[in-house]
């Protein structure tokens, strides 16, 4: 088992580009999350999902879009890059319900945007 | 998701019991404490989590005070490669977590 995937490991951007990052996981869990860490700080929640067709924003939704289609993918697409959004971006998963249940985290993508 | 207070920093002599307290006065009584840490830039890894009782596996054990309102964890005999960033989560749903900045413990030789 893979666990959850992340890609790509490394992106830059110019300011205003847009583009998709991937995530991936193979457990058949039923939440999917996204964070953005930026450094020297903790994590912090922008979007997740409950299950297919169904998303929800967390803490810092503005700027990110995402759509779940199925129960393997959770992609976070930037709309319109800018230099706020390089961070560290982290998918995570867990089994039904989130209660009393571990995150599994992917390794991350390291974005920075010019 | 209730806030939960950390040290910013702490050593640990390797070998010894490193011990992190974490403070969650305002935990809610739906809301689990669970534990992940931090190695380097890696993606966070799960430690435990509990609700009322004390738990214990593999890597850790977990204290929470009768009242809930905090708890302390505790890796038996730390290693050079415990040093990590130790995150406290208070939550009631586990992928909807907020994760304040965290301790760092350093395990010197």
């Amino acid at each position: 088992n893979a666990g959850v995937t992340q890609t790509p490991k490394f992106q830059v951007l110019k300011t205003g580009q847009s583009m998709t990052l991937q995530c991936a996981q193979d457990m058949n869990h039923e939440y999917m999350s996204w964070y953005r860490q930026d450094p020297g700080m903790g994590l912090r929640l922008i979007h997740y999902s409950v299950g297919a067709g169904i998303t929800d924003q967390g803490e810092v939704p503005n700027g990110y879009n995402v759509s779940r289609s199925t129960t393997e993918d959770f992609p976070l697409r930037l709309l319109s890059a800018a230099p706020s959004q390089t961070s560290v971006y982290f998918c995570a998963t867990t089994s039904w319900g989130g209660r009393g249940n571990e995150q599994f985290f992917g390794p991350g993508t390291r974005l920075t945007v010019l | 998701d209730a806030k939960t207070t950390q040290p910013p920093s702490m050593d640990c002599a390797e070998g010894r019991a490193a011990n992190l307290p974490c403070n969650h006065s305002t935990i809610s009584g739906n809301e689990y404490v669970y534990w992940y840490r931090q190695i380097h830039s890696q993606g966070p890894q799960y430690i435990i989590h509990g609700l009322k009782n004390n738990e214990t596996n593999e890597m850790a054990s977990l204290i929470i005070t009768e009242d809930r309102k905090s708890s302390t964890l505790i890796l038996p005999h730390a290693t050079l490669r415990d040093t990590a960033v130790y995150y406290c989560i208070v939550s009631a749903n586990a992928g909807k977590s907020t994760f304040g900045d965290g301790t760092t413990l350093t395990v010197k030789p």
